[in-house]
């Protein structure tokens, strides 16, 4: 299964666009990455998630580069709210149940 | 719609106590899973249950953690006899066969905490 290297921690102001990156060299080519967060004494919360395409929703977008190596989540105007951990998933085609969670980025959204 | 509820939220208990812990998943989810996180580490699975079955234990340590799920329905995972090393969140996640193949999307209940002093 494809592991994800994300920084520890990230500082975003208020009402800026926060963007977190993941690399994941190993991804294989029907791997899926997905993001979740987890704010504090939370449970995680699924944000989104892509193949190969960019993708967005009311959350968030998903920038997945061309060779699929790496991937930035972007939040367009981080709130006090967003900070959270957030973590960056490779999933397997056929394992639909199987999540590596990582120990994710902390992201700090500060005023 | 009501979530993934756990309980209880808190739990402290002296090492070599039993321990369980409830998960009701949402409603007509069929798959449902036991993480554990420890602090400052992301969840690690213990185990999922597609209905009644337990399709997926192998994380699950089955000298002194047990977990059920009759009816397909709700779950309780428990731990006989405690130790230290199992203070940690204990999270409990659902989530339904369309999801999962459309979106593989969890739902997660807030967790417990476990002290075991």
């Amino acid at each position: 299964d494809a592991k994800t290297t994300q920084p520890t921690s990230m500082d975003c102001a208020e009402g800026r666009a926060a963007n977190l990156p993941c690399n994941h060299s190993t991804i294989s080519g029907n791997e899926y990455v997905y993001w979740y967060r987890q704010i504090h004494s939370q449970g995680p919360q699924y944000i989104i998630h892509g193949l190969k395409n960019n993708e967005t929703n009311e959350m968030a977008s998903l920038i997945i580069t061309e060779d699929r190596k790496s991937s930035t989540l972007i939040l367009p105007h981080a709130t006090l709210r967003d900070t959270a951990v957030y973590y960056c998933i490779v999933k397997p085609k056929y394992n639909f149940n199987k999540f590596y969670f990582g120990s994710g980025t902390k992201l700090n959204v500060k005023p | 719609e009501a979530g993934v509820v756990q309980s209880p939220r808190y739990k402290i208990i002296e090492k070599k106590q039993p321990v369980a812990f409830w998960c009701n998943p949402i409603s007509g989810h069929n798959t449902l899973y036991w993480y554990l996180q420890n602090l400052g580490q992301g969840p690690e699975l213990l185990i999922r249950y597609e209905n009644e079955e337990a399709v997926d234990d192998s994380q699950l340590p089955k000298d002194r953690f047990s977990a059920e799920r009759l009816k397909g329905v709700d779950s309780t995972l428990k731990i006989q006899p405690a130790e230290l090393g199992d203070s940690a969140v204990y999270l409990c996640a659902s989530s339904s066969p369309g999801t999962t193949q459309d979106t593989g999307e969890l739902f997660f209940g807030e967790g417990s905490r476990l002290t075991v002093l």
